[in-house]
């Protein structure tokens, strides 16, 4: 099965920018993959802050952006705030393969 | 407004058969992909089972051969069917289509 690699943890200091990437072991992320990006509080279920490599929907502040870059999948983080300290999944979406999470990316507001 | 509401959830023991229900309003469950997720207590989230609109099914490894994922387009639902369940099955299971709608998830614990 393929395996997608996140970073464990990040810190980013309130208002500044961070990325987070998403690598899939099948080779380079593309937009033929659909990559998504959830995010989850703590006791809290998943909800989907980018689908589709780059749509936002309703709920998801302007700061976060979703992108391709250098092979991988990225999420942007523009302007942290505090509310944003939560664990980010990413996934990724295959024809004739199990469709696979990433192992999540632990971010923190400090 | 797109909604999801898992129910079947229970406690059981190893070897027993449990299935999930997906309920869905604002969309039809054949108009889209819906998979099934899972959240192990402390853990990362896995994906179980997919069923593609055009009815491709794909499961992951540790599943296959015991889960099976269907749908009901008289009921608008989504349907997970587990047997011979494990410990290592214990876990908090989603329901979600594309375009990245979850429900809240519903629980299931296998211990005897």
């Amino acid at each position: 099965q393929v395996v997608v690699t996140q970073e464990p943890s990040l810190t980013v200091s309130p208002g500044e920018t961070v990325t987070l990437t998403c690598d899939s072991s099948a080779g380079d992320v593309t937009s033929d993959q659909y990559p998504y990006w959830f995010q989850q509080r703590p006791g809290q279920a998943p909800r989907t802050l980018i689908y589709d490599t780059t749509i936002r929907h309703s709920w998801t502040p302007a700061r976060f952006s979703g992108s391709l870059l250098g092979g991988k999948a990225a999420l942007t983080l523009s302007g942290a705030q505090p509310e944003d300290e939560a664990d980010y999944y990413c996934f990724l979406v295959y024809s004739d393969a199990p469709w696979v999470f990433g192992g999540g990316t632990s971010l923190t507001v400090l | 407004e797109v909604q999801l509401v898992e129910s079947g959830g229970d406690l059981i023991q190893p070897g027993g058969s449990l299935r999930l229900s997906c309920a869905l309003s604002g969309v039809t469950v054949s108009g889209v992909h819906m998979t099934w997720v899972r959240q192990a207590p402390g853990k990362g989230l896995e994906c179980v089972a997919t069923l593609q609109t055009f009815s491709k099914t794909l499961y992951t490894d540790s599943v296959r051969g015991r889960f099976t994922i269907s749908r009901d387009t008289s009921k608008n639902t989504l349907y997970l069917q587990m047997n011979s369940l494990r410990v290592e099955d214990t876990a908090v299971y989603y329901c979600m289509s594309s375009g990245g709608y979850w429900g809240r998830g519903t629980p299931v614990t296998v211990s005897s």
